[in-house]
């Protein structure tokens, strides 16, 4: 059974950074593709970004709303992605899924408030 | 970038009555190698986001086959044959032929009368 479960979220406040992680079981995510999509509370789906399995040349793509304050990353040791988040603004707050196929993780919240 | 815009965004069904939903994109959801990669996803109240059909009209493992989808180019549609109880939920479209970013619709609120 393919699980995926991320961690890292937590409330901080404008300006910080956090470090979101997405560890799975049950597949290998060095070969697939997997995303970062996030939900604000009451609002709609929002993709974040995206890393593509190294044999498809790996490349990783950014939602314009958080390209250069975040950064996927793999660690291939752990089966798991990293999200890093710099920088992180007020409507940075949200529920944060890891995303891969048709299998989506129960989310992380991360708050973000002065 | 592609915008999806879903309608209606409230549904308010009978139970056992079909419900539809339409979602429709800005440019024409083609791809280059004839996919048309159109998703379906399901959120139940607390629940994390559900696919529930892929490119089109590919029903997901253990998905009901009440539900269905249609359409190509720049025009689909989610139908539930028979709405039951568990079915309450918001419902979103999303495209991935033109990327990035995905795009999503707003979601469209189903609720039983």
């Amino acid at each position: 059974e393919v699980q995926l479960v991320e961690s890292g979220g937590g409330f901080v406040k404008p300006g910080e950074s956090l470090r979101l992680s997405c560890a799975a079981s049950g597949i290998n995510l060095a070969n697939a593709w997997v995303s970062w999509i996030r939900q604000a509370p009451g609002k709609g789906l929002e993709w974040v970004g995206r890393s593509r399995r190294m044999s498809d040349g790996g490349a990783i793509e950014y939602a314009a709303s958080v390209k250069g304050r975040f950064f996927i990353s793999r660690d291939e040791s752990q089966n798991s992605l990293k999200l890093q988040m710099d920088s992180l603004k007020d409507e940075d707050t949200a529920m944060y899924y890891c995303v891969t196929g048709s299998f989506w993780g129960q989310g992380t919240l991360v708050i973000v408030s002065s | 970038d592609v915008v999806m815009t879903q309608s209606p965004l409230s549904l308010p069904v009978t139970l056992g009555q079909p419900a539809s939903i339409s979602c429709r994109s800005s440019q024409s959801l083609v791809h280059s190698d004839g996919n048309t990669y159109l998703y379906w996803f399901q959120q139940r109240p607390g629940q994390p986001p559900r696919r529930l059909i892929y490119q089109v009209s590919n029903r997901d493992s253990g998905v009901p086959d009440r539900f269905s989808g249609s359409g190509s180019g720049t025009d689909f549609t989610l139908k539930i044959s028979r709405v039951e109880a568990e079915d309450v939920g918001i419902y979103y479209c999303m495209q991935a032929t033109h990327w990035p970013p995905w795009a999503f619709g707003q979601g469209t609120k189903v609720e039983i009368k």
